[in-house]
């Protein structure tokens, strides 16, 4: 059984599009974040979700906004694409609480032509 | 805040050599820490935790031991092997769990 899983695994668009990736996780945690990750592997959250409730955001454009239906889904949903967002984009989720590692899902490499 | 860094890579190392991969952080209170590693074209997976001083964790002959004088953890193996090359990460969860900091990687490539 896959735990956190996210879809598409590959997107390639053009410069300007609307695009979402979909995220799910079936461990029940209560919490789940997005992060991106450059061409250099280095890791970037962007997003974090409590029980439905947005608890970080750090300094990304407007452009991106999370979507949570519910604590086991968290979308993220990215508008008039730029260049500079192609990345691995990956979601992850956890309990909440000091000793709680993440769980991460297979990442979305996103490309913008 | 909170911050984690790593010994910069790549790492190359042949088959069988000792592996080190220096971690240090800043935190306040009593973080846990963790060890990911990422292979190519996946995500990351827990390696190791600890989560209070003197723990060591270990898995797959890696192991590490949490260093609170010297706010450190290093992640050593005794005898690498080729599906070792990955990019490894060091990271620390805040101690009230609402700040999970991920140092920047290091690439290991282990040549056979």
């Amino acid at each position: 059984d896959t735990a956190v899983s996210q879809t598409p695994k590959y997107l390639v668009t053009q410069m300007g599009n609307d695009k979402s990736i979909k995220c799910e996780q079936n461990l029940g945690h209560d919490t789940m974040y997005w992060y991106k990750q450059d061409s250099k592997k280095f890791l970037k959250i962007m997003f974090s979700y409590n029980n439905k409730e947005l608890i970080i955001n750090e300094t990304v454009p407007n452009r991106f906004s999370p979507k949570s239906p519910d604590k086991a889904h968290l979308n993220l949903h990215i508008n008039s694409l730029e260049l500079g967002d192609s990345a691995v984009y990956f979601c992850a989720s956890s309990r909440r609480g000091t000793y709680n590692e993440q769980f991460f899902g297979p990442g979305t490499r996103l490309t913008v032509l | 805040g909170d911050s984690v860094t790593q010994m910069e890579g790549p790492v190359t190392l042949s088959e069988e050599a000792f592996l080190t991969i220096n971690c240090t952080y800043t935190a306040t209170g009593y973080p846990s820490l963790f060890w990911y590693v990422q292979y190519p074209g996946e995500g990351l997976q827990l390696l190791l935790k600890a989560t209070k001083a003197d723990d060591k964790g270990s898995n797959k002959g890696f192991e590490a031991t949490y260093r609170k004088e010297t706010t450190s953890f290093h992640l050593e193996k005794g005898s690498v092997q080729v599906s070792d090359s990955a990019v490894y990460f060091c990271a620390l969860s805040g101690s009230y769990g609402q700040n999970f900091v991920f140092g920047p990687g290091t690439r290991l490539s282990v040549l056979p």
